[in-house]
């Protein structure tokens, strides 16, 4: 059962260009973490976002919480070859039971 | 500090034969998750660990699966028999505890079921 789903699915871009990584879900979310993936390697956190509304920046990525913990974004801006990589979308719902979201394959391009 | 252990790093074995991973938390997590990966899509959490006590099992295919936490410190996940629908990558992690810490994730141990 995947309750957070992502998409784009799959998304190929140009270096420079900027793009963004929906995270849905009809469920009500208490928290909510942005994963990143490399092959052959475990996820690594990038993000936390605990309040309805709350907006995060890491360098050239942007994290977004909805108002109504249902969903969020993440956005990158001037993408580069090392930002390759699977990104996940995952959270803790009100009843504490954790989902991964079904994964956005991200390649920029050099 | 050392991060997740977990072994074997990959497996292949013939359907219907048992198999087990082993996974190493980093010392003073008392949260530990079993995942299972496949190519290109979201981990499935299949059983969460608070100290010995399996809390969130749902997921877990207990006719063929199965895992342990003795001493609330390592971990082995079991399957048997395996089934080719089996074959995918199984990640272990572990966190302080749950909710909104940080899980840390070991490489994992892909399974291959021919």
């Amino acid at each position: 059962t995947q309750l957070l789903e992502q998409s784009p699915q799959f998304l190929s871009i140009q270096e420079g260009e900027n793009l963004t990584v929906y995270c849905n879900s009809s469920s009500v979310f208490s928290s909510l973490q942005w994963y990143r993936q490399e092959p052959g390697e475990g996820p690594v956190l990038l993000v936390t976002v605990v309040t309805g509304g709350e907006v995060k920046k890491l360098k050239r990525l942007t994290f977004q919480f909805g108002d109504a913990r249902k969903d969020s974004s993440l956005h990158i801006t001037a993408a580069q070859p090392g930002d390759t990589g699977l990104y996940l979308c995952a959270g803790w719902n009100t009843g504490n039971q954790f989902y991964f979201g079904t994964g956005t394959s991200l390649t920029v391009i050099p | 500090e050392a991060g997740v252990v977990q072994s074997p790093r990959y497996k292949i074995i013939e359907k219907k034969q048992p198999v087990a991973f082993w996974c190493n938390p980093i010392s003073g997590h008392n949260t530990l998750y079993w995942y299972r990966q496949n190519l290109g899509q979201g981990p499935e959490l299949l059983i969460r660990y608070e100290n010995e006590e399996a809390v969130d099992d749902s997921q877990l295919p207990k006719d063929r699966f199965s895992a342990e936490r003795l001493k609330g410190v390592d971990s082995t996940l079991k399957i048997q028999p395996a089934e080719l629908g089996d074959s995918a990558v199984y990640l272990c992690a572990s966190s302080l505890g749950y909710s909104s810490y940080e899980q840390y994730f070991g490489p994992g141990t892909r399974l291959t079921v021919t």
